[in-house]
């Protein structure tokens, strides 16, 4: 699976939009992208994921540039309790898609 | 809620002692795993198990042995720890084949004395 890389750390205020880039240069035609996130001591819980088109839920947005080699997870109303560590994984499609590779993530801290 | 229960929560045991953690899942999911989270640490991949066979094990050392007696069920037991084994240990669930997101359970926080 391709490597990601990420700021180790951002902050955000309250009811503002977080973007949390992610670069996966190396990344090849069959991965997706996921983001995960984990708050303090619990376990990571899914947010979104996407191959190449632009993808929205209730969570959030996942914009991957044309190229695909890099890609941002957009918050639109941040809060307190989105304080955590956000994941960028890639992984390619198959098997097993709890199968995954996590880096050190982004820490982000939303501020009143 | 995640739909992933792991018991216990907390688990203190000494280095002579034999421990199991627990997995349970009510998902539907034909796929499960276990992850190490160490201290300032990524989580690592140990363990996976598609439709109970395991299917995959990181050079984990023999004191960690998974158990997977059904589909919902996922077991981790411990033996003869070390010290650096202290960690928080997360389940996880999937399907197999579907392009579908994992589900991870709370975690057990093991110290090891």
């Amino acid at each position: 699976d391709a490597k990601t890389t990420q700021p180790p750390s951002m902050d955000c205020a309250e009811g503002r939009a977080a973007n949390l880039p992610c670069n996966h240069s190396t990344i090849s035609g069959n991965e997706y992208v996921y983001w995960y996130r984990q708050i303090h001591s619990q376990g990571p819980q899914y947010i979104i994921h996407g191959l190449k088109n632009n993808e929205t839920n209730e969570m959030a947005s996942l914009i991957i540039t044309e190229d695909r080699k890099s890609s941002t997870l957009i918050l639109p109303h941040a809060t307190l309790r989105d304080t955590a560590v956000y994941y960028c994984i890639v992984r390619a499609g198959g098997t097993s898609y709890g199968k995954l590779t996590f880096g050190q993530g982004t820490i982000l801290t939303v501020h009143p | 809620e995640t739909g992933v229960t792991q018991t216990p929560r907390h688990l203190v045991m000494g280095m002579t002692n034999k421990k199991s953690l627990k997995c349970e899942q009510h998902l539907g999911h034909n796929a499960m795993y276990w992850y190490k989270q160490s201290a300032k640490k990524p989580l690592e991949l140990m363990f996976v198990y598609n439709f109970k066979e395991q299917t995959e094990n990181n050079s984990v050392p023999s004191r960690f042995s998974p158990e997977c007696p059904n589909s919902s069920h996922l077991f981790l037991h411990l033996h003869t720890l070390q010290p650096e084994d202290s960690a928080l240990y997360l389940c996880a669930s999937s399907q197999v084949m579907a392009n579908t997101e994992a589900f991870f359970g709370q975690g057990t926080r093991l110290t090891v004395v």
